[in-house]
């Protein structure tokens, strides 16, 4: 089944430290991959997005993420983490289609807290 | 400015209410959503439009409506016959619905069932 994985519930890192959230996807072919960020009682807001080319891909906030084919992952990094980083992230992944409505599939998210 | 509003932000429903959540958007896109959100569930699809009067169901439509009878809104109305309809409600647009096209959301509204 096509789906996206998201292991870690829960992440507490300290600010200023570095912060990795894993992703990992199952799909048959090359999947289109997003990383959301929500905020308390908000939506969603695109972080950044991963089509083709090269596989690590800068976003808004100071993000990045790293697609690897090999390990079936679009893991989302942070070299340093702000308190006001403190939110739920989702990633999410679809294939292209010929034409119509082409979906995307979400993980469960990963709840993040920053500690001072 | 652009973006998708949700209305209300918290509501309230006694069991056996039919209720209906606003979404509207000025963005000009095509394409509209509704998902639910459960803790430690993600986002799961329950409705999508890709073009005025016409929408699909997404995985889990059971016990909801829509319509769409204007290009810049999408409302959701949860019936009766929704189990357990107490959970967080996410509006988004697309430009057309394809995959390369970024969704953008609304705040939510929060429903809760008395």
């Amino acid at each position: 089944a096509q789906s996206v994985t998201q292991p870690d519930i829960h992440i507490t890192v300290s600010e200023g430290a570095s912060l990795e959230l894993r992703c990992n996807y199952s799909y048959g072919a090359t999947p289109y991959l997003f990383w959301y960020v929500q905020s308390p009682g908000q939506g969603l807001q695109l972080l950044l997005k991963y089509f083709s080319g090269d596989t690590l891909v800068q976003g808004i906030k100071g993000f990045e993420a790293e697609f690897k084919r090999s390990q079936s992952s679009f893991n989302l990094r942070k070299p340093s983490v702000h308190w006001s980083d403190a939110a739920e992230y989702f990633c999410a992944g679809g294939l292209k289609g010929s034409g119509g409505y082409q979906k995307v599939t979400f993980g469960t998210g990963t709840k993040l807290q920053v500690i001072p | 400015d652009g973006g998708i509003t949700q209305s209300p932000k918290y509501l309230f429903r006694k069991e056996g209410q039919n209720v209906t959540l606003s979404c509207e958007q000025n963005l000009n896109h095509d394409a509209m959503y509704w998902y639910r959100q459960d803790p430690g569930q993600g986002l799961r699809l329950i409705y999508y439009s890709q073009i005025v009067n016409d929408f699909q169901k997404g995985d889990i439509a059971e016990g909801y409506s829509v319509s769409r009878e204007k290009k810049e809104s999408f409302p959701l109305t949860v019936t009766s016959a929704q189990k357990n309809p107490t959970a967080f409600y996410l509006c988004a647009s697309s430009r057309q619905g394809l995959i390369t096209d970024t969704q953008y959301f609304g705040p939510g509204t929060r429903l809760t069932v008395l």
